[in-house]
């Protein structure tokens, strides 16, 4: 199976500052249609996960270009280029080239 | 927009079935996915079926107690979870497949 693992796993931020946040496959998630299917999410105290990105870097219709999403093979990132009160939450990856499997999370709060 | 069924209360040994109506697109166009949120676990994805022909794919952890079926007279995808321990006790999704848009998620929670 497939194991994902995020750090940091919690992450004080700065209103105003970047932030980031690094997930891990124990696989390459490179498909043999070459497409890598590693989505971000983002789930607000409270409400279901909503996605953000998807196959690394395209970002869901609607979604700040705040965020951005970028990696190959097995390191990905997620990026706020500026946080805002609404980005507080959990963020986490999930791969869908093997079957599908989620990232432990992270918490983003502000400091 | 995914609507899922409400809160349940369950005793060990018994069976669940939690229910998920889509509206706003063609129900077939997608798969209908099923995942956990146990307590302070990360989400744990248990299958999906697919409503045009209710065929299935099941993870490994899941087989032997979970069925997953979808009703296209009423957008409805089903999932049933036989044989409940406390382990069981979770938050249940639903979720698009391609898109991955979720319901709202039903808690069950297994308690005798």
């Amino acid at each position: 199976d497939v194991v994902l693992t995020q750090s940091p796993l919690s992450l004080p931020v700065t209103l105003g500052q970047p932030a980031a946040i690094s997930c891990r496959s124990s696989q390459s998630l490179l498909y043999t249609d070459g497409n890598t299917y590693l989505n971000w999410f983002h789930q607000r105290p409270g409400q279901s996960p909503r996605r953000l990105i998807y196959k690394v870097s395209t970002r869901v219709s609607g979604v700040p270009d705040r965020f951005s999403g970028s990696g190959s093979g097995t390191n990905f990132t997620l990026k706020i280029s500026r946080v805002e009160p609404d980005d507080v939450g959990i963020y986490f990856c999930m791969q869908g080239t093997h079957l599908f499997t989620f990232g432990p999370g992270t918490v983003v709060e502000v400091k | 927009q995914v609507e899922q069924s409400g809160a349940e209360v369950k005793k060990p040994g018994s069976t669940v079935r939690i229910f998920c109506k889509v509206s706003g697109y063609t129900f077939t166009d997608y798969f209908i996915h099923w995942i956990q949120q146990a307590p302070g676990k990360a989400f744990e994805w248990m299958g999906f079926v697919d409503p045009e022909n209710n065929k299935t794919l099941y993870a490994e952890n899941w087989r032997d107690r979970v069925t997953m079926t979808a009703d296209m007279s009423t957008d409805t995808a089903f999932v049933e979870v036989r044989s409940l321990t406390a382990a069981d006790t979770a938050i249940y999704y639903c979720a698009t497949g391609t898109k991955w848009v979720w319901g709202q998620g039903t808690q069950i929670i297994v308690s005798s």
